[in-house]
């Protein structure tokens, strides 16, 4: 079983839609990282949280640390925010990030 | 706003070749990773370095594995006698502390024939 599962997969939006995607995990963490993969390969980070919520422009993203849950929101979502958005945490005295598969989303016009 | 770069962006090599795949952290980051991600499939963590040391490794990372950061400035991965599976894409990043986000490079795709 992997250790990060992020749900969908997949996701077709409609532009202007709001969007979720879930990440779950099963060790204990330091810290939870979004990650946005670009089509061209290239990965950016999003946001890193270890509690409660942060927002930067249109996107958010939660976690609940008992529940080992987080979510990425996207309000008003827009064809350029088609790419891959990968979970990934960092677990106790380790430097590595464990990575969910992502979850492919992409947005139409 | 100061980024990670690596060389080259496509390498193509012939089973059994070494390979160095190059990347420039941001200067004053002290932490560097190698990451993989074979076509397909989730990124893998393969070995983190702090202190001109690896503090890290994973299972990946076997004795046909290397880094080096020999100026200061370069962080390389170095790939003995390279197999097909070794085809992926890697992709270096760095943090200026331990627990801070992580910025990646634009990754450099490996293809062994």
């Amino acid at each position: 079983k992997n250790e990060v599962e992020q749900s969908p997969q997949n996701l077709t939006a409609q532009e202007g839609e709001f969007i979720t995607i879930n990440c779950s995990y099963s060790v204990g963490i330091s810290a939870l990282h979004w990650l946005q993969q670009h089509p061209g390969g290239g990965i950016v980070s999003l946001f890193m949280l270890s509690s409660g919520k942060k927002k930067h422009g249109r996107l958010i993203a939660t976690i609940n640390i008992q529940e080992k849950h987080s979510s990425l929101h996207i309000t008003a979502s827009h064809p350029r925010d088609s790419a891959v958005y990968i979970c990934a945490v960092n677990t106790f005295n380790t430097d590595k990030l464990i990575f969910g598969t992502g979850t492919r989303l992409q947005v139409f016009p | 706003e100061p980024e990670v770069t690596q060389t080259p962006s496509h390498q193509v090599t012939q089973m059994g070749q070494e390979v160095i795949l190059r990347c420039v952290p941001i200067s004053n980051h002290l932490y560097f990773y190698w990451y993989r991600q074979i076509l397909g499939q989730k990124v893998e963590f393969l070995v983190s370095f702090y202190n001109n040391e690896i503090s890290e490794k994973s299972e990946i990372f076997d004795d046909q594995f290397s880094v080096e950061r020999p100026d200061g400035s370069n962080f390389t991965l170095k790939i003995r006698s390279t197999k097909l599976e070794d085809s992926a894409m890697y992709f270096c990043a760095s943090s200026g502390e331990r627990d801070s986000p992580l910025h990646f490079g634009n990754g450099t795709r490996l293809t062994v024939t």
